[in-house]
């Protein structure tokens, strides 16, 4: 059993359409990341969170500790969104582990 | 300020070589991690190294190793490559701390083992 599990792992969207990513951990955390990667390897950090909730611009990412569940939301997502989207977390060793990703496509 | 830069960017190699991969941190970052990517095993933590030592390292065997230079650059080294060592592996600097603050990510190297 992997310790990070994403869903859904693929999600096509029409351009507009508000889009969650799920990612629940069974380890006790000390951090969670949500990262982009686009084709081609490059990975952005997008947001490193303990608790509550964190915006960026369309991006918005909340962390429920008690119930070891994140969420990574897209507001009017747009093409250029598309990416594969990974969930991370450090355990209290500073462990890193990874979620196998969710492969987003948002259609003009 | 200049990003996270990793070379060299692509590498082809045979079963049983070394291969040396090179990560320069943003400047005044001292914390660098290197990660492995491959297709069926996604993204897994190599190592991490602050201050010149390994803070933290991750489940793979004694053929990864790695090093960090005073300058904060790091090296990291495979030994006896395998062809299942093939993988996009990727280096990632922070002020501090890898598992607590915002990383930044190089490009990576993808390397092919033959």
């Amino acid at each position: 059993k992997n310790e990070v599990e994403q869903s859904p792992q693929n999600l096509t969207a029409q351009e507009g359409e508000f889009i969650t990513i799920n990612c629940s951990y069974s380890v006790g955390i000390s951090a969670l990341h949500w990262l982009q990667q686009h084709p081609g390897g490059g990975i952005v950090s997008l947001f490193m969170l303990s608790s509550g909730k964190k915006k960026h611009g369309r991006l918005i990412a909340t962390i429920n500790i008690q119930e070891k569940h994140s969420s990574l939301h897209i507001t009017a997502s747009h093409p250029r969104d598309s990416a594969v989207y990974i969930c991370a977390v450090t355990n209290t060793g500073n462990q890193f582990y990874f979620g196998t990703g969710t492969s987003l496509t948002v259609i003009p | 300020k200049a990003g996270v830069t990793q070379t060299p960017r692509y590498l082809i190699k045979t079963r049983g070589q070394q291969v040396t991969l090179s990560c320069s941190p943003i400047s005044g970052h001292r914390s660098v991690s290197w990660y492995q990517q491959t297709p069926g095993q996604g993204l897994q933590f190599l190592f991490e190294y602050f201050s010149e030592t390994q803070r933290n390292k991750g489940n793979f065997p004694g053929r990864f190793s790695g090093r960090q230079f005073s300058n904060s650059r790091s090296e990291m080294n495979v030994s006896t490559l395998e062809l299942g060592d093939s993988a996009l592996y990727l280096c990632a600097s922070s002020l501090r701390d890898a598992g607590q603050e915002t990383q930044y990510f190089g490009p990576g190297t993808r390397l092919l083992v033959l």
